[in-house]
């Protein structure tokens, strides 16, 4: 059972924002700025498209967006898209010098 | 490009072992570390451990101790992950994946992944 929790779903009509919370302790999520977020859509290989909290690798839409406060971290997707239907998972890298998931958020579009 | 391609699917009986193999190419193998991840059907992910491939050394998660072996041959650029003691909980796809960054400035997420391999342990 993962220490990291994040809501089992989220949905949201198109066009509007939602965000994904990713709630760990000091010792993983609120330790460092390493928590990287994965969207997944079914049946396929995870993606990364966040990392070290709010950077985006090449090619990932400016419509994901993340943050920290504390020992929450967030996954926000503005302008909500039918292909952004899928499952979202945080990570983090924590001080035992191990990496944790989140339990995962299936986000669904109205 | 960046590539990580994984051996094909397996049925073990519970007790067994299974080996996965993880070809890179497109990279320098040695600069960039290797996860071992899986995801058991309907979960989600969990991390299982890390391949340093210059020097090999590794890292795993607790859980797994006793019973996950991780190598790497570098004449080929393939990393192997081997499970022992399997039961019906190991079932689950297991993938590699290349961390972001090269050693010294890496990014400590997981950048590039294989297709996944499926490890079915049944009697």
């Amino acid at each position: 059972q993962s220490a990291v929790t994040q809501p089992a779903s989220v949905s949201g009509s198109p066009g509007q924002s939602i965000t994904i919370s990713c709630t760990g302790s000091s010792s993983d999520v609120g330790g460092d700025k390493y928590v990287s977020w994965y969207q997944q859509h079914a049946g396929k290989v995870p993606k990364l498209i966040i990392y070290e909290v709010s950077d985006r690798p090449s090619g990932v839409s400016s419509r994901f967006s993340g943050s920290k406060s504390g020992n929450t971290a967030s996954l926000t997707i503005s302008g909500l898209q039918a292909e952004d239907e899928a499952d979202y998972y945080c990570s983090s890298f924590t001080s035992s010098h191990h990496y944790v998931f989140g339990s995962g958020t299936k986000v669904t579009v109205l | 490009q960046v590539q990580l391609v994984q051996s094909g699917a397996e049925v073990k009986k519970p007790g067994a072992s299974v080996k996965v193999s993880c070809k890179a190419s497109g990279y320098t193998f040695t600069k960039f570390h290797i996860h071992w991840l899986r995801q058991a059907p309907g979960q989600g992910l969990e991390w299982m451990g890390i391949i340093n491939p210059s020097a090999g050394i590794t890292n795993w998660a607790p859980k797994f101790k006793g019973r996950i072996t991780m190598t790497r041959d570098t004449s080929t650029s393939t990393a192997y992950m081997e499970l022992t003691s399997l039961t019906s909980e190991d079932t689950a796809v297991y993938y590699c994946a290349r961390e972001r960054g090269e050693m010294g400035a890496t990014e400590l997420c997981f950048d590039y992944w294989g297709q996944g391999t499926l490890v079915t342990v049944s009697s």
